[in-house]
C-alpha cells in the first residue's frame, strides 16, 4: 500500500464549485505540504503544516485554504474554482527536525484537476 | 529571475551516452540541494543528494559549486529507464524550492 495516498486521482469541475483534495501519509510524518505544478514552471507551495497545530501559507495561497485534520491527513479546499487553478496537485510528507535542516520530501501519486 | 533555473531540455541521447544537466540558484544563502526525478504523470521522488565535495550513486554523479551557485547531474551509460525528468531542488531555511525540470529521453 502507499505511504502517502491522494483522493479523488482526478477532478472536473466548473468554476465557482467548492472542492476539496485530501491527504492521507501511514508514514507518521509531522510534516506535510500541498503542492501544485504546471507545465514550465515547476512544484509551487500552497500550504504546509508542521504539526497538527501549525499552518503556514506557501508562495501561492491564494484562493487556497487547508485544514489539518490529524497527523495523518491533509486537505486542500478551493472554496471557488476557477479555471487557472487547473493544474496537477501534490501532497507531500516529511520527517520533522530541528532548525532548517531539511529532511526527504515524500509524495504521494497527484490529483489531476481541471476546472472549466 | 526565477530562484533555481533549469534547461527544461529536451535532451535527447542513445543508449550508452553520458549527459549532464545544469542548475542554477540565485540566493547564495541557500542551504541544501538535491535532484529529484519525476516519471511521466508521476510523483517526483529524490534522487540524490547533493554535496560540495561531489558525490556518486552509480551511474549518477552529482556536483556543487557554491561560488558559481550551480548544481550539476551527471549520468553515465544511459540507459532507456531513466527517461524522465529531473527536478533540481534547493532549500533555503525552511522553504524549499524546486526547478521547472529537465526532460530527457532515453532512445534505443
Amino acid at each position: 500500500d502507499a505511504d502517502v495516498t491522494q483522493t479523488p486521482r482526478n477532478r472536473i469541475t466548473k468554476t465557482g464549485k467548492r472542492i476539496m483534495l485530501e491527504c492521507s501519509q501511514t508514514k507518521g510524518h509531522d510534516r506535510m505540504y500541498w503542492y501544485r505544478q504546471d507545465p514550465g514552471l515547476g512544484l509551487r507551495l500552497i500550504y504546509y503544516s508542521f504539526d497538527v497545530k501549525d499552518i503556514n501559507k506557501g508562495e501561492i495561497s491564494d484562493g487556497y485554504s487547508v485544514s489539518r485534520q490529524a497527523q495523518a491527513k491533509f486537505s486542500l479546499s478551493l472554496e471557488s474554482a476557477i479555471p487557472n487553478q487547473t493544474a496537477l496537485y501534490f501532497c507531500a510528507t516529511s520527517e520533522s527536525s530541528g532548525g532548517a535542516f531539511y529532511n526527504e520530501q515524500f509524495f504521494g501519486p497527484g490529483t489531476r484537476l481541471t476546472v472549466l | 529571475r526565477k530562484e533555481v533555473e533549469q534547461d527544461p531540455g529536451p535532451f535527447n541521447v542513445p543508449e550508452g551516452a553520458t549527459v549532464a544537466f545544469n542548475c542554477t540558484y540565485s540566493n547564495s544563502a541557500s542551504q541544501s540541494f538535491f535532484w529529484y526525478r519525476q516519471d511521466c504523470r508521476k510523483e517526483p521522488k529524490l534522487l540524490m543528494s547533493v554535496y560540495s565535495s561531489g558525490n556518486e550513486d552509480g551511474r549518477f554523479t552529482a556536483q556543487l559549486n557554491r561560488a558559481s551557485q550551480y548544481i550539476s547531474l551527471l549520468i553515465r551509460d544511459s540507459k532507456l529507464s531513466d527517461s524522465a525528468t529531473y527536478l533540481c531542488v534547493v532549500t533555503l531555511g525552511f522553504k524549499t524550492i524546486f526547478g521547472a525540470g529537465t526532460r530527457l529521453f532515453v532512445k534505443a
